[in-house]
């Protein structure tokens, strides 16, 4: 089975700041990759798929990058509504999916 | 605009079985599968396993297989997940999710808000 690993677990950041999550597969995932931010009480929300396309409706302020087996999400600038959990996601062949252990971005 | 409603909160004793219902709206239900997600309390997200509204295909993750069962209605675009001899760690939110495709890549873009399921004597 393929094994998604997120780091940092978590992050203490300033609003303005630049944020950089990182998700590492167990082996190649070609650009099988998505980015999920979930608040506490509420269902995850996708932000990017096939790591790098931006969700409609997404600010602009989100980035993904990475193909293989690195894979980073970006904020440019972080705001209030950005403190939350994000997830990695991998697909794998016929229908099976893995999550990392997800990120939780916090107040400094 | 899509749409994915679940049905309410569950208590269960161990060893039981629920049904979590995922009623889908704003789109031709048949055209898309549906991915089942859980999250234990203080958690991350646990995929359960996926199946196709088209034809009923289904996948199921290894550790939950042989106790859980996932079937559509396309009469009522409604899909469900049935786990069966709950045991403590079951307790969690399960989530259905919308599975997207892009060529081979396929990817969940609208999710349900949660049913949570509490398993307890």
């Amino acid at each position: 089975d393929i094994q998604m690993t997120q780091s940092p677990s978590t992050l203490s950041a300033s609003v303005g700041d630049r944020v950089t999550i990182t998700c590492r597969a167990s082996q190649s995932i070609s650009s099988w990759l998505a980015w999920y931010q979930q608040k506490p009480g509420k269902a995850p929300k996708l932000l990017i798929y096939k790591a790098s396309s931006l969700e409609s409706g997404v600010p602009s302020r989100f980035s993904g990058s990475g193909s293989g087996t690195e894979f980073t999400l970006t904020i440019s600038s972080l705001q209030p509504d950005d403190f939350a959990t994000y997830y990695c996601q991998q697909y794998n062949s016929y229908f099976t999916w893995t999550f990392g252990q997800g990120t939780k971005v916090e107040i400094k | 605009q899509v749409q994915l409603v679940q049905s309410g909160a569950e208590v269960k004793k161990p060893g039981a079985s629920v049904k979590v219902s995922c009623k889908a709206s704003g789109y031709t239900f048949t055209s898309y599968g549906i991915s089942w997600v859980r999250q234990a309390p203080g958690q991350g997200l646990e995929w359960m396993g996926w199946i196709s509204a088209y034809n009923g295909n289904t996948n199921y993750a290894q550790k939950l297989q042989g106790r859980v069962t996932m079937t559509t209605d396309t009469s009522t675009s409604t899909a469900y997940m049935e786990l069966r001899s709950l045991r403590s760690d079951d307790t969690a939110v399960y989530y259905c999710a919308r599975v997207l495709a892009q060529y081979y890549y396929y990817y969940m873009d609208v999710w349900g808000k949660g049913t949570t399921v509490t398993v307890s004597s």
